[in-house]
């Protein structure tokens, strides 16, 4: 059964241009969160949806910052015209229920804005 | 707000030799759980303890909980250098399941 799956691992964009950050969760689970974590800090989240609905989006930047979860396909991070500041590791993670349960993480992408 | 608070920031240890971490939180809890980070790799579960639960063994991992202090340990016995990695205490916040995390425990075992 294949765990979480993050695509790019790495992804680099030049300040301005767009980051699309894919996520595919385990099979059966209908729970997604995305989180931020910048070097030596902790997990921050970000926007937490269930299929096709955006459930909790408290942590997401009001501007240039979009998720989506589709019926089909991976769930998809979008930040339109990158700073340096959005430079950081983006986690998914996905849970069967969304009740409190364990999450199950990927491995992340790093994004990186020259 | 940051919820989950470890405690200390960084530790080492001799291989052999038990790890003790804490974590504290501020609003009341339904389960507390823990993570692991290896270096580049996402956040594993370890463990998870609920908030009418006070203690929890898994393999070589013991979690407490107390709720009147608002706060949990994490015990790893006989340490290995491949518990070398950050671990993380977090909490489910709210009506919704995000996690809140603190900032985590480095733990460095040498061999």
């Amino acid at each position: 059964n294949a765990g979480v799956m993050q695509n790019p691992r790495h992804l680099v964009r030049r300040r301005g241009q767009e980051a699309r950050l894919r996520c595919s969760p385990m099979k059966g689970h209908s729970h997604v969160y995305w989180y931020r974590q910048l070097p030596e800090e902790g997990l921050k989240f970000m926007v937490y949806l269930q299929k096709e609905n955006i459930i909790d989006e408290s942590g997401m930047p009001k501007e240039r910052f979009s998720a989506e979860f589709p019926k089909e396909g991976p769930s998809i991070l979008r930040i339109q015209q990158v700073v340096r500041g959005d430079s950081a590791a983006y986690f998914c993670a996905s849970s069967p229920r969304g009740l409190g349960e364990p999450q199950h993480f990927g491995d992340g992408t790093r994004l990186s804005i020259l | 707000s940051q919820q989950g608070e470890e405690d200390p920031q960084a530790l080492s240890i001799q291989e052999g030799e038990n790890a003790t971490m804490n974590c504290s939180y501020k609003t009341s809890i339904n389960n507390l759980q823990w993570y692991r980070q290896n270096s580049g790799r996402g956040l594993v579960h370890l463990i998870l303890i609920r908030s009418n639960e006070r203690e929890k063994h898994s393999g070589r991992l013991r979690v407490t909980l107390d709720t009147s202090k608002k706060s949990s340990s994490l015990l790893i016995t006989a340490s290995r250098a491949a518990d070398t990695a950050s671990y993380f205490c977090a909490s489910p916040a709210g009506a919704n399941s995000k996690l809140t995390f603190g900032k985590g425990i480095t733990l460095s075992v040498r061999p």
